[in-house]
């Protein structure tokens, strides 16, 4: 398997501008997580899914962030408008659910994250 | 709602000797699991151990063992015979068992390893 595959690897946008960071989780898993990582705060969970549904919103900073999970196969994680704020490393990762929880969480590279 | 502590922001180690890195939690829950994730400078989170609180026998992987202590809520990470690929950073996790699947981190500890 390919693993949690994140696109893309690096972003540099301006202030104001929307960014979408994309995710493919690992097949078969029907966890998916959101982080962002930072200096100061480290990481932190933004939101997960749970079989596409959105589980747990509450991680999310501000309504200028937005998460969707149309399929099993793809999520994205919206920033509109951008600031420099947000600038951080942004991680999404997955894991299989079941009885015997919790299953570890695969993660995907990263999408660094600047915004000037 | 749950923390996690890691008291030592950096640590540092001689390639072949052993390091212990400090890992303390608050949580009111009895059922629960513990992680160690490891960060190199690729960025890449790499699972390293794992332990289910209701274990009282602490986790082994390798040259990677815990000390869980539960009534102290300690959850310390053993590197035995460290290798320069060993360097990276390393978080401790918490993950309750009320159905939820989410992961609470500590802030981490860099772990420089020494030649």
């Amino acid at each position: 398997d390919a693993g949690v595959i994140q696109s893309p690897r690096h972003e540099v946008t301006e202030m104001g501008q929307e960014v979408t960071l994309r995710c493919k989780p690992i097949s078969g898993h029907d966890y998916l997580f959101w982080y962002r990582q930072t200096m100061m705060r480290g990481l932190e969970l933004l939101i997960y899914f749970n079989n596409n549904v959105p589980i747990d919103d509450s991680g999310m900073p501000e309504d200028r962030f937005s998460a969707k999970m149309p399929n099993a196969s793809f999520s994205t994680l919206k920033i509109q408008p951008s600031e420099p704020r947000d600038s951080a490393v942004y991680f999404c990762a997955s894991s299989r659910g079941g009885f015997v929880a919790p299953y570890e969480q695969y993660f995907g590279p990263g999408t660094r994250l600047t915004v000037t | 709602a749950q923390t996690v502590t890691q008291s030592q922001p950096e640590m540092s180690v001689q390639e072949a000797e052993t390091v212990t890195l400090s890992c303390t939690y608050d949580t009111s829950e009895s059922d629960y699991y513990l992680f160690w994730y490891k960060q190199p400078p690729s960025r890449q989170m790499i699972l390293v151990i794992r332990q289910e609180a209701y274990k009282q026998q602490n986790a082994t992987e390798n040259r990677f063992s815990v000390n869980f202590q539960k009534a102290a809520k300690s959850f310390s990470l053993k590197i035995s015979d460290s290798q320069l690929g060993d360097a990276a950073m390393y978080f401790c996790a918490y993950c309750g068992q009320g159905g939820s699947e989410k992961l609470v981190f500590g802030k981490g500890t860099k772990l420089t390893v020494n030649p």
